[in-house]
């Protein structure tokens, strides 16, 4: 079974600073990570996904996430935040043998302000 | 593509009725599954479908809830005998299996309850 921790349940930021919204991940099995966005009254949007190879993985909206398999770690980052970013972010988990339900961390939501 | 679709996307209903949802995945998406969000937390699994198949069912999935997908196409999730302890958002998810762990899901709408 695999867990995951957001550690932070809200980040407040100023637009056009720099975020980092954290995730870690707890798994006995190889897995594959996620992130999804989910804006007010509406579904999850894929934001990326790490499946392998390069350990910098580039999203939409300017967003990008680093796994560090040492830490279990899968951090979201953004080098400059728009007001339309504000959204909740969750991080999720699925094995990658082939069962690939996901686990979602309880989200961050981002408050970006002007 | 049209996106999972997901109807009704409100639904208000007094507890003891039962409630029945849809959802429409994305063409040609073998792989469907519904989550649970209730208010601050993430989705949890509840089922999943590979074509017509239902080959997983969570814990959280009591006797009251049945899913199907007829013909692997849409799904329904019917909820019998509401409890408000049921209000929360159900989330319709699809994919197509590439290879080997490799599908990524693409969620609709979501349809949100609330049991008076």
């Amino acid at each position: 079974a695999q867990s995951v921790t957001q550690l932070d349940s809200q980040v407040p930021v100023f637009e056009e600073a720099p975020v980092e919204l954290r995730c870690n991940y707890s798994s006995s099995v190889s897995v594959y990570l996620f992130w999804y966005v989910q804006y007010p009254n509406q579904g999850l949007q894929l934001l990326l996904k790490y499946l392998s190879g390069s350990t910098l993985v580039k999203g939409i909206n300017g967003f990008e996430a680093e796994f560090n398999k040492s830490q279990t770690s899968f951090h979201l980052r953004k080098p400059s935040v728009h007001i339309s970013d504000t959204a909740e972010y969750f991080c999720a988990v699925s094995e990658s043998s082939g069962y690939s339900t996901l686990t979602f961390g309880k989200g961050t939501m981002l408050l970006v302000s002007p | 593509d049209t996106g999972v679709s997901q109807d009704p996307r409100h639904k208000i209903t007094k507890r003891g009725q039962n409630v029945t949802f849809r959802c429409d995945p994305i063409s040609e998406h073998n792989r469907l599954y519904w989550y649970r969000q209730t208010l601050g937390q993430g989705p949890e699994f509840l089922t999943y479908f590979q074509n017509e198949a239902q080959l997983e069912k969570s814990r959280l999935l009591s006797d009251r809830f049945s899913a199907e997908r007829p013909k692997g196409s849409f799904s329904t999730l019917e909820i019998q005998r509401t409890e408000q302890g049921d209000s929360a958002m159900y989330l319709c998810a699809s994919s197509k299996l590439r290879g080997f762990g490799t599908d990524t899901q693409y969620f609709g709408p979501g349809t949100r309850l609330t049991v008076l």
